[in-house]
């Protein structure tokens, strides 16, 4: 079982959509969570992050974190033709490194 | 302020041959990180510098990956021999001493593949 599971998608929604991202995550010493979009042929950018369960908003987006049921989603409200990217979720223990989910392939039809 | 940049940003080379990559942290990133994404794969965790000492390298794939970081600057990751099964992106992030955990800023990568 990979530490850190995500649906791959492709994921397509029409403009002012609401777009749910979720992952699921095994290892219980995950202690911060965090969200990176990631534009074709460029390198991951952080969106969100998180230390503990409940929900945390910037603008359009709010990530939420379920530590009980090891639940992780991200949600965007009315959702732009530019935030056509892939979605990726990571999780991070006692030390620096980070894991990743495959990332969820989103596109927003105008 | 400059982002993390990656040199080259696109290698072909053939199965044997050593290859190196470099990374630029951003100015005053005592942390730096590398990462490889082999396709169809997540993005794994290869090692952490803290300045110019490795903090953790434990997603080393073997022996044939040597990376440095001297005068805990720039970094390179060099593959010798190269396989084909290192074909790749190979990403490097930095952050500031102390705020690792959450903010980790990435490069855009180096493409590597392996003939």
């Amino acid at each position: 079982q990979k530490e850190v599971e995500q649906d791959p998608g492709p994921l397509s929604v029409p403009e002012g959509a609401i777009v749910s991202l979720n992952c699921t995550y095994s290892n219980s010493a995950f202690q911060y969570f965090m969200w990176y979009r990631q534009y074709s042929r460029k390198g991951p950018e952080l969106l969100m992050y998180t230390y503990s369960s409940g929900n945390k908003e910037d603008g359009r987006f709010t990530a939420q974190v379920d530590k009980s049921s090891k639940y992780i989603s991200l949600f965007i409200r009315d959702s732009q033709p530019s935030d056509s990217a892939t979605y990726l979720c990571a999780s991070g223990a006692g030390s620096y490194q980070l894991t990743f989910g495959k990332g969820t392939k989103l596109s927003v039809i105008p | 302020e400059a982002g993390v940049t990656q040199f080259p940003s696109h290698s072909v080379i053939e199965k044997g041959q050593t290859v190196t990559l470099r990374c630029d942290p951003i100015s005053g990133h005592d942390n730096l990180y590398w990462y490889r994404r082999v396709m169809g794969k997540e993005i794994k965790f290869l090692l952490h510098f803290v300045k110019e000492s490795k903090q953790d390298e434990s997603g080393m794939p073997n022996n044939r990956f040597l990376a440095e970081r001297t005068g805990g600057t720039y970094s390179t990751l060099k593959v010798q021999p190269a396989e084909l099964e290192d074909s790749g992106v190979y990403f490097c992030a930095s952050s500031r001493l102390g705020q690792g955990k959450d903010e980790q800023f990435f490069g855009p990568g180096t493409r590597l593949t392996v003939l």
